[in-house]
């Protein structure tokens, strides 16, 4: 069972640049997230996804979209990247709300 | 919005000693509360987590947390630290009217000397 898998591992993007971020999970999990850690905040709730079909913002979730069109996949898309998304972000999973979240092993972006 | 504030954003202990990281969360309802770890270019890991059942939790890896209403904490602890306990640790509680909607902490980074 791999669990959770993400790519690319790490990316350097230049300002303006469309990217997707991808996330996969193999447990058949309902719920996904995206988070991303930044030093001296911890981590931060992007977006999340309860079940396929449904999403919804988290804390900071200007500049990013999600979609969930089946149950294993959770894409993360920079519509036009700036330097501020220069992050390592987290894709994680659960089966349900309160749930023990499983997170992938992270994707390093740089925006330039 | 829930918080979550770690205090000490650096902690060094001796092999064997005592481990408490602090964990104080803001909230007027008892929440869902964690504990993750997160060793060096890896994900996070589940440590613990308390879901209003017992207050006292135990975890993986001989850590336990202490739930209290009163003082609104969640502090980590581990009677006698490992060197394979050297990592950051999260405290997360979760969101009272949207439970998938997690707050972390900002962590806290242990350093275990020999």
């Amino acid at each position: 069972i791999a669990g959770i898998t993400q790519a690319p591992t790490s990316q350097i993007l230049a300002a303006g640049r469309r990217m997707t971020l991808r996330c996969t999970q193999d447990m058949r999990h309902n719920a996904m997230y995206w988070y991303r850690q930044d030093l001296g905040l911890g981590l931060r709730l992007i977006h999340y996804s309860n079940t396929a079909g449904t999403t919804g913002k988290g804390e900071v979730p200007d500049g990013y979209s999600v979609s969930r069109a089946n149950t294993d996949d959770f894409p993360l898309t920079l519509a036009s990247a700036v330097p501020s998304q220069t992050s390592v972000y987290f894709c994680a999973s659960s089966e349900g709300a309160t749930d023990t979240q499983y997170f992938g092993p992270g994707t390093r972006l740089t925006v330039l | 919005a829930q918080s979550v504030t770690q205090l000490g954003s650096h902690v060094s202990v001796s092999e064997g000693a005592l481990v408490l990281l602090r964990c104080n969360y803001s909230s007027s309802v008892p929440p869902y509360l964690f504990w993750y770890v997160q060793y060096p270019n890896q994900g996070l890991q589940l440590l613990l987590k308390y879901t209003s059942a017992a207050t006292l939790v135990k975890g993986i890896n001989g850590f336990e947390a202490e739930f209290k209403k009163s003082e609104t904490s969640f502090h980590l602890t581990k009677p006698s630290a490992h060197m394979s306990d050297a990592a950051e640790y999260f405290c997360a509680v979760s969101d009272r009217h949207n439970f998938n909607k997690f707050y972390f902490g900002s962590g806290t980074k242990l350093n275990v000397k020999p």
